[in-house]
């Protein structure tokens, strides 16, 4: 099942540091990119959504970086806190068929 | 209220039990999936209902049976189950068939096959 592509397995950054996740897919019919946040115990939530007529998209401190000649997408977590640490999945959509990327665990260190 | 309730949260049962999961979202969401999470892995789409009927089926194994009686609830009935079924079952909603839109994941329910 797996269509979409995500790297680091795992990611270790300071706080106040800036954290990268990159995605890649091949299916161009993809036309949705979310990317979900999950705490142990818990189901994913949305952080933040991307769709291809869009190249960067940001709230807050997270930003989606989207080159769709490329087939790749990352998302940037700035002045990174502990409290963000968690597992991160990137995903792809076409119509409501959604895929899951392997996902990236997120250590902030104090 | 973006609220997908799933129960029940934990569930034990033996391999010749029968046992169902209920998931309900009042959003007014017409589309409502299934997905399944082994440990450290990503979730797996089961089954996806678009306005009530089974738009998508990934080959699931006949054990798991899904059920969607109207747009606020969705079942996932269990029959036969093996150990390798135990796993986090996760139900999701969203707004609907055509664009896709922001999915709303319920906590799950924890699934221990014994």
């Amino acid at each position: 099942q797996q269509q979409v592509k995500q790297s680091p397995q795992s990611l270790i950054v300071q706080k106040g540091g800036i954290s990268i996740i990159n995605c890649a897919y091949e299916n161009t019919a993809f036309d949705y990119f979310p990317w979900y946040q999950q705490f142990p115990g818990k189901g994913p939530a949305l952080l933040i959504a991307i769709r291809p007529d869009v190249s960067e998209k940001k709230e807050g401190r997270f930003t989606i970086s989207f080159n769709k000649s490329a087939k790749q997408f990352s998302l940037h977590i700035m002045d990174s806190q502990p409290g963000d640490s968690a597992t991160y999945f990137c995903a792809a959509a076409e119509n409501n068929d959604m895929r899951f990327g392997a996902g990236t665990r997120l250590t902030v260190k104090p | 209220d973006t609220e997908v309730t799933q129960t029940p949260k934990h569930l034990v049962m033996g391999m010749t039990n029968k046992k169902s999961l209920k998931c309900e979202q009042h959003m007014g969401h017409r589309a409502m999936y299934w997905y399944k999470q082994k440990a450290k892995k990503p979730p797996e789409l089961m089954f996806v209902y678009s306005y009530e009927k089974l738009s998508i089926n990934e080959s699931v194994p006949s054990r798991f049976s899904p059920e969607c009686p109207n747009s606020s609830l969705l079942n996932l009935h269990l029959h036969a189950l093996q150990p390798e079924d135990s796993a986090l079952y996760l139900c999701a909603s969203s707004q609907g068939p055509v664009v896709n839109t922001e999915a709303f994941f319920g906590q799950g329910t924890r699934l221990t096959v014994v």
